[in-house]
């Protein structure tokens, strides 16, 4: 059936380096990829969003990058601070169906 | 707006009560989602409702779990007889449509002893 796959599931940064998280799905009718932020104890918040007729969009210091050939897309944390310390999810949208990747747990290290 | 309302907040309950979670969704949203969060499981998707109607309840565990949403502002879930596995954070979430982005509520963290 459909999946999302996301990596990793734990990651450890330097505050100040950069972090990437990696989705992959297997459903090729999916066109739209958001990410979500979750803080300890909080919701899961929408931080930004990719169209499949997009390869690129970029808000301040994150940035999301999608390859709908290798169906796979990515987020991209820059200057990480320590308020970047979250759960971070990926999802797959398609007309009738959203599907969450499992979470990556991201540590900014002082 | 004030987004997606859920009560209760917390909820602690022994195992065989029933219990009712509610949710008010974001007005004029036309999608309702259910969502269970465990360390173990992550993100399930339970149940979700497209105006009012449900579309996909493959989620639901097992029969002791039912939604229901009878109008556009409103929607519970149900879970009778109540069990310690049962016991997870509970999100509802609402979006304009299907296809668009969920907007999740506070959630419900939910404690069966």
């Amino acid at each position: 059936g459909e999946n999302v796959e996301q990596h990793p599931s734990t990651l450890s940064v330097q505050e100040g380096d950069s972090a990437v998280i990696k989705c992959t799905y297997s459903d090729s009718a999916s066109n739209y990829f958001p990410w979500y932020k979750q803080e300890l104890g909080k919701r899961p918040q929408l931080i930004i969003d990719i169209r499949s007729n997009v390869g690129e969009k970029k808000d301040q210091r994150i940035a999301v990058t999608l390859n709908k050939t290798a169906k796979h897309f990515s987020l991209h944390i820059t200057e990480t601070q320590p308020e970047d310390s979250a759960v971070y999810f990926c999802a797959a949208i398609r007309k009738d169906k959203i599907i969450f990747g499992k979470g990556t747990r991201l540590h900014i290290l002082p | 707006d004030a987004g997606v309302i859920q009560s209760p907040r917390h909820e602690v309950t022994e195992m065989g009560q029933e219990v009712t979670l509610r949710c008010k969704p974001i007005s004029g949203h036309n999608s309702l989602f259910w969502y269970r969060q465990t360390m173990m499981r992550g993100l399930e998707l339970l149940i979700y409702f497209n105006n009012n109607v449900p579309i996909d309840d493959s989620g639901m565990p097992e029969d002791r779990f039912s939604a229901k949403m009878p109008n556009a502002s409103f929607s519970t879930l149900k879970i009778q007889p109540s069990e310690p596995r049962d016991s997870a954070v509970y999100f509802c979430a609402s979006s304009p449509g299907t296809v668009e982005v969920p907007y999740f509520g506070p959630g419900t963290r939910l404690t069966v002893t």
